[in-house]
C-alpha cells in the first residue's frame, strides 16, 4: 500500500456539486498539505495543516475547505464546484523538520478532478 | 519565501552529466535548499536538500555556492527516466514548500 493514499483518483462532476477529496497516510507524519496543479503549470498550495488542531490557508484557498479528522487524514472539499477548479490535486505529508533536518514532502499519486 | 530563478527548460543527451542551475539570491540563513522533481503524470518526489555544504545521494549531487545565493543540481549520467520538471525550493521548515515553475529537463536518446 502507498504511504500517502488519495481517493478518488479520478472524478468527473458537474458545476455546483459538492466534492470531497480524501487523503490518508501511514507515515505517521504530523504535517499534511493540499496542492493543486493546472495543466503545464507548477503546484499551488491550497491548505496546509501542521498538526491535528492546525489549519492554514495557502495561496489559493478560495472555494475550498479542509478537515483534519485525525493525524492520518486530511480531506479537501469543494462546496460548489466550478469548471475552473478542474485540475490535478495532490496531497502531501511531512514530518516536523526538528526530526528530519529539512522539509521533505511525500506526495500522493494525485486526484484528477474534472468539473463540467 | 526566497524567490528563485530557474531556466524554463534544458536538454541533455543520454549518459551525459546534467547541471541544473538555480538562483536564490534572497535566501535566508536558515533556509535549506530543496530539490524536487516531477516525472510525467506523477506527483513530485524529493531529490536532495542541503544547507551549506555540497551533498550527494544515490539520485544526484547538490553543489551550493559559498554565498548560498545559487545552487546546482547535478545528475551525473542522465537517463531517459530523468526527464522531468525539476524544482528548486529554499525553505526553513517553518512554512510550507512553495513550488515555482521549475526547469523542464528533456533527455535525448
Amino acid at each position: 500500500d502507498a504511504d500517502v493514499t488519495q481517493t478518488p483518483r479520478n472524478r468527473i462532476t458537474k458545476t455546483g456539486k459538492r466534492i470531497m477529496l480524501e487523503c490518508s497516510q501511514t507515515k505517521g507524519h504530523d504535517r499534511m498539505y493540499w496542492y493543486r496543479q493546472d495543466p503545464g503549470l507548477g503546484l499551488q498550495l491550497i491548505y496546509y495543516s501542521f498538526d491535528v488542531k492546525d489549519i492554514n490557508k495557502g495561496e489559493i484557498s478560495d472555494g475550498y475547505s479542509v478537515s483534519r479528522q485525525a493525524q492520518a487524514k486530511f480531506s479537501l472539499s469543494l462546496e460548489s464546484a466550478i469548471p475552473n477548479q478542474t485540475a490535478l490535486y495532490f496531497c502531501a505529508t511531512s514530518v516536523h523538520p526538528q526530526f528530519s533536518g529539512a522539509n521533505v514532502l511525500t506526495f500522493g499519486a494525485g486526484s484528477r478532478l474534472t468539473v463540467l | 519565501d526566497a524567490k528563485t530563478t530557474q531556466p524554463n527548460s534544458m536538454e541533455s543527451n543520454e549518459e551525459e552529466p546534467v547541471h541544473l542551475p538555480c538562483n536564490h539570491s534572497t535566501i535566508s540563513g536558515t533556509d535549506y535548499i530543496h530539490w524536487y522533481r516531477q516525472l510525467p503524470s506523477q506527483g513530485p518526489e524529493y531529490v536532495i536538500h542541503g544547507l551549506t555544504s555540497n551533498v550527494n545521494n544515490r539520485m544526484a549531487s547538490l553543489a551550493i555556492a559559498e554565498d548560498r545565493k545559487s545552487s546546482t543540481l547535478i545528475l551525473h549520467r542522465a537517463t531517459l527516466r530523468d526527464a522531468a520538471v525539476y524544482y528548486c525550493i529554499p525553505n526553513s521548515g517553518n512554512t510550507p514548500l512553495v513550488f515555482g515553475k521549475g526547469t523542464r529537463l528533456s533527455v535525448i536518446a
